[in-house]
């Protein structure tokens, strides 16, 4: 049983529009969510994340938006460069495993073209 | 370069044999994680290290083991390999045990089981 699901499996967006990657958790013992980014060859790099006692965390080009009731969050990238070009992991962490552990997502690879 | 090590990139070997994995975390971190990517499916946990302790454990099958040695490199032994056991197997490290900030990962280890 999935507890992080990105229901998305590709996304294409043009430069310089928003692109706006969703996440989906079950496990309502989550409260702490993290993006990383995944570029071919290459191991996961941690981008953004957000506490459950927030609901939107900027930084950059980047913000991230919880919607703790309708357990949901997104990543909004505005405004998208063909570098952000890459599979895109939502993951999830709580304190009842001491936030030692992460459950990634199956990722969703978003293609920005020029 | 997150600085995180992994060896070797690849591996292939044949069903039932035994391989060995290494991993040496960024400079100064005490955490080491290891995570199994599959084929179209997300980073799935199987096991923690702590300053050479094991602290959590996933989705780990029984002929898999790890450990932590004093220099705080690890490594991950997989052993009577089976067909699905053919992976991308990611190292991660962090300075704190408990962690809600970000992993470094390696670039990761393909193992090919023919």
């Amino acid at each position: 049983d999935q507890q992080v699901k990105q229901n998305s499996p590709s996304l294409s967006v043009q430069e310089g529009r928003i692109s706006i990657l969703n996440c989906d958790y079950t496990n309502s013992m989550f409260d702490y969510f993290l993006w990383y980014k995944k570029y071919p060859a290459e191991g996961p790099t941690f981008l953004i994340s957000i506490s459950s006692i927030k609901d939107k965390n900027e930084d950059g080009r980047f913000t991230v938006f919880l919607n703790k009731s309708a357990k949901h969050l997104s990543l909004h990238i505005v405004p998208s460069q063909p570098g952000d070009s890459a599979v895109y992991f939502c993951a999830a962490s709580g304190s009842r495993s001491g936030y030692s552990t992460l459950t990634f997502g199956k990722g969703t690879m978003l293609l920005v073209s020029p | 370069d997150s600085g995180v090590t992994q060896t070797p990139k690849h591996l292939i070997t044949a069903t039932g044999q035994r391989v060995t994995l290494r991993c040496s975390p960024r400079s100064g971190d005490l955490s080491v994680y290891w995570y199994q990517q599959s084929l179209d499916q997300g980073l799935q946990f199987l096991i923690q290290y702590y300053n050479g302790e094991e602290r959590a454990k996933g989705n780990i099958l029984e002929r898999f083991s790890a450990q932590q040695f004093p220099d705080l490199h690890s490594e991950l032994n997989l052993s009577s390999l089976e067909l699905g056991d053919s992976a991308l197997y990611f190292c991660a490290s962090s300075y704190r045990q408990v962690n809600t900030g970000e992993l470094f990962f390696g670039e990761g280890s393909r193992l090919t089981v023919l």
